[in-house]
């Protein structure tokens, strides 16, 4: 499996601060998305990435991709705690389908 | 406009016995998934489908069977449960090939006993 990871697996900010967490994958993509989940529910689509863009801003998150070092970072600008949830990156391994493989997540909690 | 639903939301179930997990999107989309999620693991891809008619495995199809006889309609089903297949499934759809993301279902969390 060509399973995304990301890092850290948990991240504990004050509110107002910045949020960074970061992905890896294995081989090549055409594109790379990030999803939300909170606690007990599904997950919330939250900005795809393209393999020939290297940056993508969607309001207080910035994402940014490197294909040469197979790695994502997404950046949540002045956290709230409403912010806090699980973080996934998904990859559909260069394949053009939508056969997403989705990394393992990082836990954000943003306190008040 | 109901999105992905997904019934049941909860279910225990036997070792042994079999039950069929629902999913349904009223969007039209011709990509639907279904996916476990286990604590520490993330979310591993089961089954999917390119349209009506069209199945394919993912990385963890064995114990699940899966159909697709409409575009509205992806149900899954366990043949004979298992402890191991204690988990949250979620279903999710899509529009377009990779040019959009999913719409994910809000989940069946199946215990089995």
């Amino acid at each position: 499996s060509q399973q995304g990871e990301e890092d850290p697996q948990a991240l504990s900010i004050q509110e107002g601060e910045n949020a960074t967490m970061n992905c890896s994958y294995k081989t090549s993509i055409n594109n790379l998305q990030w999803y939300r989940q909170n606690s007990g529910r599904g997950l919330v689509h939250l900005i795809l990435i393209r393999s020939n863009e290297r940056e993508k801003h969607s309001g207080r998150l910035r994402v940014t991709l490197d294909t040469s070092k197979k790695s994502s970072s997404l950046l949540i600008t002045a956290s709230r705690a409403a912010d806090t949830a699980s973080y996934f990156c998904a990859t559909d391994g260069g394949s053009g389908t939508y056969k997403y493989i989705f990394g393992t997540g990082t836990r954000l909690k943003v306190l008040a | 406009n109901a999105g992905v639903t997904q019934t049941p939301k909860f279910q225990v179930l036997k070792t042994g016995q079999s039950m069929t997990l629902q999913c349904a999107q009223d969007m039209n989309h011709e990509y639907m998934s279904w996916y476990r999620q286990d604590p520490g693991m993330g979310l591993r891809l089961i089954h999917y489908s390119v349209g009506a008619g069209i199945t394919d495995q993912g990385e963890v199809p064995n114990g699940y069977n899966v159909s697709r006889s409409t575009t509205e309609d992806f149900p899954l089903r366990l043949l004979s449960a298992a402890p191991s297949q204690t988990s949250v499934y979620f279903c999710a759809s899509s529009y377009g090939q990779g040019a959009v993301g999913y719409t994910f279902g809000s989940g069946t969390r199946l215990t089995v006993v």
